[in-house]
């Protein structure tokens, strides 16, 4: 496999169930990112991994945890979602944690439906 | 000052046309100007991308103009295609450790 894989493509929860978002990335990168794309609003970022160290929580609410065990995989778990939750969750990696210096690549992101 | 404001919303170009997407943003200290692409089912992609010591750089089918007094930055896509129909991005970052800050896109549709 090449790129940025994220499983699973689709999920619907309730908003009682505990569900992860799991994302690997296979370029050998040190920087990993969890955004949150939402109609007609700019992709939110959320988390920022840099050599598994978390060097940027954007406000996010506690039901979102993230976590990083290696530099190539990184996970959300979602626990007590509401219904504005609902969005696509797309991971990204770079080289160097800098977006703005190493180009960002995303993965095919996560479809997420609360009820 | 950490927002960038993209236009259109949306637009349609006939086949063979140009794309004109436009960005403005507040922030002087912004170094680094890309776009990014997503097409449907997608994750975004990064297409071109532009610093302020430069008022143009082109690739192909696509230019960046970068207007540093008006703090402005737009992308125009020559000869459109069918193809070119996706949604895209403008970003900027800061410089040093700090990550990129997105527009909310602009969706376009090249018609035949």
């Amino acid at each position: 496999e090449t790129g940025v894989t994220q499983t699973p493509r689709h999920l619907v929860m309730g908003m009682t169930n505990k569900k992860s978002l799991k994302c690997e990335q296979h370029l050998g990168h040190n920087a990993m990112y969890w955004y949150k794309q939402s109609a007609k609003k700019p992709l939110e970022l959320m988390f920022v991994y840099n050599f598994k160290e978390q060097t940027e929580n954007n406000s996010v609410p506690s039901r979102f945890s993230p976590e990083c065990p290696n530099s190539s995989h990184l996970f959300l778990h979602l626990h007590t979602l509401q219904p504005e939750d609902s969005a696509l969750y797309l991971c990204a990696s770079s080289q160097g944690e800098r977006g703005g210096t190493g180009e960002l690549f995303f993965g095919e992101g996560s479809r997420l439906t609360v009820l | 000052q950490q927002q960038v404001k993209q236009s259109p919303q949306s637009l349609i170009v006939q086949k063979g046309g140009i794309s004109i997407i436009n960005c403005a943003y507040e922030n002087t200290a912004f170094d680094y100007f890309p776009w990014y692409q997503q097409f449907p089912g997608k994750g975004p992609a990064l297409l071109i991308a532009i610093r302020p010591d430069v008022s143009e750089k082109k690739e192909g089918r696509f230019t960046i103009s970068f207007n540093k007094s008006a703090k402005q930055f737009s992308l125009h896509i020559m000869d459109s295609q069918p193809g070119d129909s996706a949604t895209y991005f403008c970003a900027a970052s800061l410089p040093g450790n700090t990550p990129l800050v997105f527009g909310k896109g602009t969706r376009l549709s090249v018609i035949a």
